[in-house]
């Protein structure tokens, strides 16, 4: 049972344009959301994440959108450069709160052309 | 500033063979994960640790899978009698839980098996 979903396997953007990855929850009880962007052959590595409570937070170009009530959040990467060429995880803490490990969603490969 | 690391980094392996794999995390980290990610899926969780304490095993976690956290720093997954399913990337990932904060987990760059 996918928990977390993230339905566009891949994404294509110019470079210098703005990427927008999208996932989508069943859980009404997950407190907290994360992203994690991986490069092959190498583990995740954490990006930002959003608090239930926000609706929104910005770490320089990257910047995440909670819709609680659409059970979805977006994560936005502007201005899109090639280094973000990469998979992107949305995740989810598996007991929709505790800290006992997170679940993902399949990923999203994003390709930044030039 | 050490990351999470993880040895070996690919291990081929021939079917019932037994392996061992490691994690070393962040140092000041309470909380050690243990992940399985296949080919076009997201990590899945198998294990944590709380210090040197077990709390919770996945049900992918079958009775040939044992891990252990002993001196509540590294970590190590053992696989025994290897099946061709088992080969996948094994990550390992760890924390700093802080009641009421995000458990923001910082992750290894994985151990590949592949079963042969």
């Amino acid at each position: 049972d996918q928990q977390v979903k993230q339905n566009s396997p891949s994404l294509s953007v110019q470079e210098g344009r703005i990427s927008i990855l999208n996932c989508d929850y069943t859980n009404s009880m997950f407190d907290y959301f994360l992203w994690y962007k991986k490069y092959p052959a190498e583990g995740p590595t954490f990006l930002i994440s959003i608090s239930s409570i926000k609706d929104k937070n910005e770490d320089g170009r990257f910047t995440v959108f909670l819709n609680k009530s659409a059970k979805h959040l977006s994560l936005h990467i502007v201005p899109s450069q090639p280094g973000d060429s990469a998979v992107y995880f949305c995740a989810a803490p598996r007991a929709g709160g505790g800290a006992d490990g997170l679940t993902f969603g399949k990923g999203t490969h994003l390709i930044i052309q030039p | 500033d050490t990351g999470v690391s993880q040895d070996p980094r690919h291990k081929i392996t021939k079917r019932g063979q037994n392996v061992t794999f490691r994690c070393d995390p962040i140092s000041e980290h309470n909380r050690l994960y243990w992940y399985r990610q296949t080919l076009g899926q997201g990590p899945e969780f198998l294990t944590y640790f709380q210090n040197e304490a077990q709390l919770e095993k996945s049900r992918l976690l079958s009775d040939r899978f044992s891990a252990e956290r002993p001196k509540g720093s590294f970590s190590t997954l053992e696989i025994q009698r290897t099946e061709q399913g088992d080969s996948a990337m094994y990550l390992c990932a760890s924390s700093l839980v802080i009641a009421g904060d995000i458990d923001t987990q910082y992750f290894g760059p994985g151990t590949r098996l592949t079963v042969l």
